[in-house]
């Protein structure tokens, strides 16, 4: 059975600092990664994608990617109190679909 | 671009009514749409897999025919509940992606929420 973990949480940051979001996953055989934020009673959004081992930045967050190690992590800077949410990690794993394994989720609080 | 449109957001009924949820996509072909279920404090679990033209693949313990999807054209489509009881009161949530490369991202609907009375 293919996995995807998550820590939990809640991670709580102030305001201001960085916030890391950790996944790891349990087959060396998988294709993309990608990070989702939910906030409470909506639907995820798309944060970012990453393919490549190392390092790909965007705005605020760099998505890092060690498939040796099988971790794949979020770094949001500047953290704001908008930024808290559940962040979801998905891997697609290569299998010949589409299909994501979402793992449970952090749940990320930034305090004011 | 990549918007995916799902309807209606909320759906109150009483037990026993067949409810039909849409997903479009409005800015592109979806090839494939995929069908998940939430529960409150917990992740997504993928229902269903929707491919244009062909069947639906259903996960294991899911019903196919509680759960009727239909991918009639590159760009809609539905989830039925038939006969929905309480204990299919949840989050529904549709994704789509474009075709091609396995690298494209799942584009989400922003869901669907059934309560049976």
């Amino acid at each position: 059975q293919k996995e995807v973990e998550q820590n939990s949480g809640p991670l709580s940051v102030p305001e201001g600092a960085i916030a890391s979001l950790n996944c790891t996953y349990s087959d060396r055989v998988s294709q993309s990664f990608f990070w989702y934020r939910q906030y409470s009673g909506k639907s995820p959004e798309l944060i970012m994608s990453i393919y490549s081992n190392g390092d790909k930045e965007d705005g605020r967050f760099t998505a890092q990617l060690n498939k040796a190690s099988q971790y794949v992590s979020l770094l949001i800077r500047d953290s704001q109190p908008s930024d808290s949410a559940t962040y979801l990690c998905a891997v697609n794993f290569i299998s010949g679909t589409y299909k994501y394994i979402f793992g449970t989720g952090t749940r990320l609080k930034v305090l004011a | 671009g990549a918007v995916v449109s799902q309807h209606p957001s909320w759906v109150i009924c009483k037990s026993g009514t067949s409810v039909k949820i849409e997903c479009r996509s409005l800015d592109f072909q979806a090839t494939t749409m995929f069908w998940y279920r939430q529960f409150p404090k917990q992740s997504l679990m993928l229902m269903a897999t929707s491919n244009e033209g062909s069947k639906a693949t259903y996960e294991q313990g899911v019903e196919k025919d509680k759960f009727l999807i239909n991918h009639a054209s590159l760009t809609l489509s539905t989830l039925t509940v038939t006969s929905a009881h309480p204990e299919d009161s949840s989050f529904y949530i549709c994704s789509a992606r474009e075709g091609g490369a396995l690298n494209q991202p799942q584009h989400f609907g922003d869901g669907t929420r059934l309560s049976i009375l």
